[in-house]
């Protein structure tokens, strides 16, 4: 039983460029949340998606959307990228009526020169 | 508010010995607690959760204690091994809350290293 994937794991952009990372739930999850995790710092709630909608937000400006297919897996779109995007970024899912029990992936390490 | 480090704490132990992780929380509202460990180039990895019903709960190895009355959240692993090398994250979510269900705010970590 495979669990979360993530891909790429490892991506260089350049500041004004647009990125799209890519998530694959554990096998009977429905949701995915994603995360931005700087070096040294604890995970960071960016968006929340469940039956194919964002139900839930954290502090992240509208740079960072979304979207999740009909099959469960996910995407996050960062658009201009800037410096400070740099970092970890870790897709979770959960199981069926358990939103606040999550399963990490590995992460997609995302630098921007 | 979210829970927020200053610093990201370090704890070394000796193989064998028992280790103690401390977080404390910050939203009086939240219901609901987990312990991550998160090991270099790797995600976030369930240890054990517990709820506020409850101050105690076991695991393999690990039991996490819940204070409420000063917001402490604390993770021990018995017999620590070197295996046990990694950062350990507490995240809070209030369950109950609607508008933030699912949405876990992490603390900072504790950098923990077992020498052999």
């Amino acid at each position: 039983d495979a669990g979360v994937t993530q891909s790429p794991t490892h991506l260089i952009k350049t500041r004004g460029q647009q990125v799209t990372l890519r998530c694959s739930p554990k096998s009977g999850h429905d949701t995915v949340s994603w995360y931005q995790q700087a070096l040294g710092q604890g995970p960071q709630f960016i968006f929340q998606y469940y039956e194919e909608e964002e139900r839930q937000r954290g502090n992240f400006p509208d740079r960072f959307s979304g979207h999740q297919f009909p099959n469960y897996s996910s995407e996050l779109n960062v658009n201009a990228l800037l410096l400070g995007d740099s970092a970890l970024y870790l897709c979770a899912s959960s199981p069926p009526a358990a939103k606040n029990i999550q399963y990490f992936g590995a992460g997609t390490r995302l630098s921007v020169l | 508010g979210e829970s927020v480090g200053l610093h990201l704490p370090t704890l070394s132990v000796q193989e064998g010995d028992n280790s103690i992780i401390n977080c404390a929380y910050s939203n009086s509202a939240s219901d609901y607690f987990i312990w991550y460990k998160q090991e270099s180039g790797k995600g976030p990895q369930f240890i054990i959760d517990i709820r506020s019903n409850m101050d105690k709960r076991q695991g393999q190895r690990v039991t996490v204690l819940l204070n409420k009355t000063v917001k402490h959240l604390s993770l021990q692993i018995a017999a620590t091994q070197p295996g046990d090398s990694a950062v350990y994250f507490c995240a809070e979510n209030n369950a109950a809350g609607g508008t933030s269900y699912g949405k876990l705010t992490f603390g900072q970590g504790t950098i923990l290293t077992v020498h052999p």
